[in-house]
């Protein structure tokens, strides 16, 4: 099995509809991520958690929300989706610690989202 | 002016050929990260380092701290090298991403 497993894979949606994209990880890490990525463009940071209690808004948490169910667990969903949340979406860990300032990364394979 | 900066955007070469992709940071960082994206697919963690160099396989990736530069260098490319690789770097605790370069191995 995969270290970070994300669902649904692909999912194509319409304009004002509710999605949930899930993230689980056999890591045991804290750290968890989630990023969208656009054709030509950088991965850009939706929302970060530290561990269950601690959930931060990255650059563009505008228009989705998350929760962090358990320390496996993180899901990102789109209240009402709209076009331009058309995108790549990874999930992502770290075992960053204090100790090490730095930790290795983990992604999901990635959840590709339509909305039309 | 972007906190991290890849060079070139866009690579295409021949099979065989030594590759350099550079990043260049403007900010503090505790570490370098390498990743790897293949067309459609998930991104993969080739390198984290802080200082020096590290080799696995044909991959080789330098970081030069008071220049504030990475290079990833690989040798005898091969078509299946073909992907975007990314740099990230840690500063303040936090992830900073470059935009990534796309590189394309001619058979």
């Amino acid at each position: 099995d995969a270290d970070v497993t994300q669902t649904p894979r692909n999912r194509i949606t319409k304009t004002g509809k509710r999605i949930m994209l899930e993230c689980s990880q056999t890591k045991g890490h804290d750290r968890m991520y989630w990023y969208r990525q656009d054709p030509g463009l950088g991965l850009r940071l939706i929302y970060y958690s530290f561990d269950v209690k601690d959930i931060n808004k990255g650059e563009i948490s505008d228009g989705y929300s998350v929760s962090r169910q358990a320390q496996a667990k993180f899901s990102l969903s789109l209240e009402s989706a709209i076009p331009n949340q058309t995108a790549l979406y990874f999930c992502a860990t770290s075992d960053w610690t204090f100790s090490k300032n730095t930790g290795e990364l983990f992604f999901g394979e990635g959840s590709r989202l339509t909305v039309l | 002016k972007n906190e991290v900066e890849q060079s070139p955007q866009n690579l295409t070469a021949q099979e065989g050929e030594f590759i350099t992709i550079n990043c260049s940071y403007s900010v503090g960082i505790s570490a370098l990260h390498w990743l790897q994206q293949h067309p459609g697919g998930g991104i993969v963690s080739l390198f984290m380092l802080s200082s020096g160099k590290k080799k696995h396989g044909r991959l080789i990736a330098t970081i030069n701290i008071q220049e504030k530069h990475s290079s990833l260098h690989i040798t005898a490319s091969h078509p299946r090298d073909s992907a975007v690789y990314i740099c990230a770097l840690y500063s303040n605790y936090q992830l900073i991403w470059g935009a990534g370069t796309k590189l394309i191995i001619k058979p």
